[in-house]
């Protein structure tokens, strides 16, 4: 099946840092989105992506499609507390699937 | 509340009985996914399904689960015989079209089995 592979798994940053996260696969997708998921919620969609090579930003956010179609970032700059959460990257082809996650802390 | 609702929100069940989870899509939507996360990890996809229709089961378990969406009323996903693995969240997703952009998601349930 197509496997995206998201990393960092974790990371621990001081409020006021950048937050870069990229997903890659061994599969071409005609969508990539990211999802942030809050302890105990579900995932609410940040940014979606539909073409190869398209770079969009939604406030602090910016991602990226890669022109490759196999891969996508995500930052995040000047981070604050409330961007604590888990963050999905989403490939959507023939169907959707999900990275693993990037678990975000941030610390005041 | 014009979103995705799903209940209930925390179930726990006994080893051996049944877990049943519902959800209602979006207004206007007839797409409905059914996600699964354990902890500390991500979302797992189990099944796909349009009104009446099993599109896509390729991520459920041949046994004990089951899901449905009938002509009228919710989407529900059916666990009989619950084992303490199945102890997970369980997201419903719903869109307006076949995988057409941005799946809207519900707040999830939570089964505990003990």
């Amino acid at each position: 099946g197509q496997q995206l592979n998201q990393s960092p798994q974790s990371m621990f940053i001081q409020e006021g840092e950048d937050v870069s996260m990229n997903c890659t696969s061994s599969s071409i997708f005609n969508t990539w989105l990211w999802y942030k998921q809050d302890p105990g919620e579900g995932p609410v969609l940040l940014i979606a992506l539909y073409k190869a090579g398209e770079l969009t930003s939604n406030g602090r956010l910016t991602a990226q499609f890669g022109i490759t179609r196999k891969d996508s970032f995500l930052n995040i700059s000047a981070s604050i507390p409330s961007d604590v959460g888990i963050y999905f990257c989403a490939g959507q082809r023939n169907d959707m699937r999900f990275g693993a996650g990037t678990r975000l802390t941030v610390k005041p | 509340n014009a979103g995705v609702m799903q209940n209930p929100r925390h179930l726990v069940r006994r080893r051996g009985q049944e877990a049943r989870l519902r959800c209602s899509p979006m207004k206007g939507h007839s797409h409905v996914y059914w996600y699964r996360q354990l902890p500390e990890e991500g979302l797992k996809f189990m099944v796909y399904l349009q009104k009446e229709n099993i599109i896509d089961e390729s991520g459920m378990p041949k046994e004990r689960f089951s899901a449905e969406f009938p002509k009228e009323g919710p989407s529900i996903l059916r666990i009989q015989q619950v084992v303490r693995g199945d102890s997970a969240a369980y997201f419903c997703a719903s869109s307006p079209g076949r995988y057409t952009g941005e799946l809207f998601f519900g707040e999830g349930s939570r089964l505990t089995v003990l």
